[in-house]
């Protein structure tokens, strides 16, 4: 069965410091998509990345990063100079392709306290 | 481009009550995913559903139920509700493309509590 594993439970810096968030999962199926989401108080859910098991790219958008490693079953992030409205709950998630849909099986979270 | 609609945003009801929550997906997006939220299980996917039929389910009791309409909103229902169901309910939906797993976008969710 598929599992999604964030050892960081909460993690707390000053205003422009990086943090980055651990994600490692767990599947048996080839084929896969990987996801990170940010819950802000507000309790919606944005979607920040997604990724298929065949692109092992590294991506960077604008002070975001992600690190994919495959041999390590990880799908890391990384917040560069952060800010305080980055302040948030972090999901990792993923969805097999054999699920024939979009069932999404997220980690615990991480919470990311940024102080000023 | 309207987001994803949920309502109402709070609930409150009595054991033993049943609760319909709403969600309208994204238009164009005909894929509706409904999870549950609580702060011991985390994010626990419900079921989703694709063209009015129940695509994937959840390990949820069958007193959860949903029903999807021929114009992509979903409701999802909950019979004699219990205090361990109040959580926030989100929905997300996504857009069908072939066999690929697209991004689910969410909704801001229903606060639903138990008393």
């Amino acid at each position: 069965a598929q599992k999604v594993t964030q050892a960081q439970t909460e993690i707390s810096v000053v205003e422009k410091e990086d943090v980055t968030l651990d994600c490692v999962y767990e599947t048996r199926d080839t084929t896969y998509y990987l996801f990170w989401y940010k819950q802000p108080p507000s309790g919606e859910l944005v979607f920040l990345i997604r990724r298929n098991s065949f692109d092992e790219q590294n991506e960077i958008s604008g002070r975001y990063s992600w690190n994919f490693q495959k041999s390590t079953s990880s799908f890391n992030f990384t917040i560069t100079a952060s800010q305080v409205v980055d302040s948030a709950v972090y999901f990792c998630a993923l969805s097999e392709a054999r699920a024939a849909g979009n069932k999404l099986t997220f980690g615990g979270g991480t919470r990311v306290l940024v102080k000023p | 481009k309207a987001g994803v609609t949920q309502t109402p945003r709070y609930l409150i009801k009595t054991r033993g009550q049943q609760v319909t929550l709403s969600c309208s997906p994204i238009s164009g997006h005909r894929s509706v995913s409904w999870y549950q939220q609580t702060p011991g299980q985390g994010l626990q996917f419900l079921f989703e559903y694709f063209s009015e039929t129940q695509r994937n389910k959840g390990n949820f009791p069958g007193r959860f139920s949903g029903r999807q309409f021929s114009n992509s909103r979903s409701e999802m229902n909950v019979s004699t509700l219990e205090l361990g169901d109040s959580a926030l309910y989100l929905c997300a939906s996504s857009l069908v493309r072939g066999s690929e797993n697209t991004e689910a976008f969410f909704g801001q969710g229903t606060r639903l509590t138990v008393v």
